[in-house]
């Protein structure tokens, strides 16, 4: 089946800081999600982004499905960013419907 | 305000036990989802529904089954729980039949001892 990877695993951010997060995965899709985790375990949708770029606010994300990434920028870090961010794809299969599969997710603190 | 809430939120059972988790969403969504969240894997599929007497079968869907007699609600049964299904399991649902846009619940932490 598809492989999703994310890196870094952990990442740790002074207040201020910017930083990229990434999503890599073995197959074509047709979805491409980045949620956010926080540290109470609610899950928040990010960005749906099969291609392209998108911007919401401090928080942007690149998905260049030719080769099979994707990329969440998040700029000027505040404590509230801390968690962990997921991405997930989505292919329609032939005989299926669309199938979710998860990245293992990047952790991320951002300490004041 | 719409909402998406689970019970219970916390339960701990024995090997063995049959056990029920409710999902219960006021978005009228017809399209339901449940995961398991474990250490290292992040999220997967379990079953999922697109409407009242659909269900389909997800990533890890062995030892689970749902059923949908309406729109609100879609449980999760464990019929025998094992030690593996100790986990946090999340309900979501969305307006459309892919992960768009789904909205979560607060999730259900299970342990099987």
């Amino acid at each position: 089946g598809i492989q999703v990877e994310q890196s870094p695993p952990d990442l740790i951010l002074q207040e201020g800081a910017n930083s990229t997060l990434r999503c890599n995965f073995s197959d074509s899709v047709n979805n491409l999600q980045w949620f956010h985790q926080n540290p109470w375990g609610q899950l928040i949708n990010l960005f749906y982004i099969p291609s392209g770029t998108k911007q919401n606010g401090r928080l942007s994300a690149t998905t260049v499905a030719t080769e099979r990434y994707s990329l969440l920028y998040i700029s000027s870090s505040q404590t509230t960013d801390s968690g962990v961010y997921f991405c997930a794809v989505e292919r329609t299969l032939r005989t299926s419907y669309d199938k979710v599969i998860f990245g293992p997710g990047t952790s991320l603190s951002v300490i004041p | 305000d719409a909402e998406i809430t689970q019970s219970p939120r916390h339960k701990i059972t024995e090997t063995g036990r049959q056990v029920t988790l409710a999902c219960h969403q006021t978005w009228n969504h017809n399209n339901m989802f449940w995961y398991r969240q474990d250490l290292g894997h992040g999220l997967r599929l379990i079953h999922y529904s697109y409407g009242v007497q659909d269900t389909n079968k997800g990533e890890v869907s062995d030892g689970y089954s749902v059923s949908r007699s309406n729109t609100e609600d879609l449980p999760l049964t464990l019929e025998s729980a094992a030690s593996s299904q100790t986990s946090v399991y999340f309900c979501a649902s969305s307006e459309y039949r892919s992960s768009y846009e789904q909205y979560f619940g607060p999730g259900t932490r299970l342990t099987v001892t």
